[in-house]
């Protein structure tokens, strides 16, 4: 079965520390990463793409390990508002989906 | 523009029962899909519309579920019968299909089930 897996968390930050997070895939397959944030009881939606090159939006940062086959997300100066499940998603070359379970953030005053 | 439209938002019903859930994708997205997300875990692909084509129905348990897009615009979900655990939250989005590797996603905002 093809897995992505993510520590779950949640992970306890005060505000304005950095914060980093990894998502493992298993499948060598996988050709296009991204992060989704979800907030509690709320949907999903995009954060952030992740490409090989690694990029960068505003306080965050995404890169992505084919090596080691990893994807990971950074967060510098984290607010409130960043409080938020961090879902990861793998597409493979066959357009199969697989979505981690999450991470959970909190971020504290 | 408007989002993704998913009805009803809740529903509660006997384990053996039927429901539908309908979602309405944002105009001109080609691409649909329906996921199942349990409490605690990330969405699972259930089916994935290109038009009115699937791409990918593994996940789909098909002796009790089945979804349809007829027109390649709304899309219809149904489970007969129910069972227990699929309680879940039933997630709709779309895409524009401008490629299915790096298409952005955009969410509805979910039918809560609870099977009793």
């Amino acid at each position: 079965r093809k897995e992505v897996e993510q520590d779950p968390g949640p992970f306890n930050v005060p505000e304005g520390a950095t914060v980093a997070f990894n998502c493992t895939y298993s499948n060598s397959a996988s050709q296009s990463f991204f992060w989704y944030r979800q907030d509690c009881r709320k949907e999903p939606k995009l954060l952030m793409s992740v490409y090989s090159s690694g990029n960068e939006d505003g306080r965050f940062t995404a890169q992505l390990n084919r090596a080691s086959q990893y994807i990971s997300l950074l967060i510098r100066d984290s607010k409130l508002s960043d409080s938020a499940t961090y879902l990861c998603l793998a597409r493979d070359s066959n357009y199969q989906l697989i979505w981690g379970a999450g991470t959970k953030l909190i971020i504290k005053p | 523009e408007a989002g993704v439209a998913q009805s009803p938002r809740y529903k509660i019903i006997e384990k053996r029962q039927s429901v539908a859930f309908w979602c309405n994708p944002i105009s001109g997205h080609a691409t649909l899909y329906w996921y199942q997300q349990i409490l605690g875990q990330g969405p699972k692909l259930l089916i994935q519309f290109q038009n009115n084509g699937v791409v990918d129905d593994s996940q789909l348990p098909k002796d009790r579920f089945s979804a349809e897009r007829l027109k390649g615009v709304d899309s219809t979900l149904k489970i007969q019968p129910a069972k227990l655990e699929d309680s879940a939250v039933y997630l709709c989005a779309s895409s524009p299909r401008t490629s299915l590797f790096t298409d952005t996603q955009y969410f509805g905002p979910g039918t809560r089930l609870t099977v009793l």
